[in-house]
């Protein structure tokens, strides 16, 4: 069965503006989750999405926002972007509870903030 | 703060040689996940162990979860080129990624 797909894979974006970011996660999955990965950070939480609703948050500010569709799709927006939100965003789709953890992984969309 | 280490962070060997990844922690978690990340995508799932003492076997590869379900290694015998990689280990309480925490990774390069 097809992957979970991230779009666009590549963008460049000035401080300031905002970008969206697109995630078809698996057929069947319900659940959705967000990481930022930065060589210095590493992978870290953003949130996460089940049958549209935002059931967790990790620790970034107000301009991270996501959404959850009907078909399980979602989207991340960062707005006001700043230099430090340059960082490869990862979506990983999951079954529901009782799935063990695992977590699937998209190619990621790379975002370089000029 | 539940906090997941791994050591070592960087490792260049050559090809053939043995070598050991560990993660460390003081939580316990109900299960363990081994990642790799190949540069420019994202990681990819090699196993998850959830039982104390429990050994996987993935060809070359070989996961262990501690009995105590705070530490997992991975042992890679005779090493290729292709083993290069990030190996991102992630520990979990429940099924919800926000209780899955990374640790900051083993980046492995092997030389041939």
């Amino acid at each position: 069965k097809a992957g979970v797909t991230q779009t666009p894979r590549y963008l460049i974006k000035t401080r300031g503006q905002q970008v969206t970011l697109s995630c078809s996660p698996i057929s069947g999955h319900r659940s959705v989750s967000w990481y930022q990965q930065t060589p210095g950070q590493g992978l870290q939480f953003l949130f996460e999405y089940f049958s549209e609703t935002q059931r967790n948050k990790g620790n970034f500010p107000g301009r991270f926002s996501g959404r959850q569709f009907s078909n399980s799709r979602s989207e991340m927006n960062v707005s006001t972007l700043e230099l430090g939100d340059s960082a490869l965003y990862l979506c990983a789709s999951s079954l529901p509870a009782g799935d063990g953890g695992e977590l699937f992984f998209g190619e990621g969309s790379r975002l370089t903030v000029l | 703060t539940q906090l997941l280490e791994q050591s070592p962070q960087f490792l260049s060997i050559q090809e053939g040689e043995n070598l050991t990844v560990y993660c460390n922690s003081s939580s316990v978690f109900s299960s363990l996940q081994w990642y790799r990340q190949e540069p420019g995508e994202g990681p990819v799932l090699l196993v998850t162990v959830v039982t104390g003492g429990e050994v996987k076997k993935l060809k070359r590869l070989t996961f262990q979860f501690g009995d105590a379900r705070k530490d997992s290694s991975l042992h890679i015998t005779a090493a290729q080129p292709g083993d290069t990689g990030l190996y991102l280990c992630a520990g979990g309480r429940y099924s919800s990624a926000s209780k899955i925490i990374f640790g900051s990774g083993t980046r492995l390069s092997i030389r041939p």
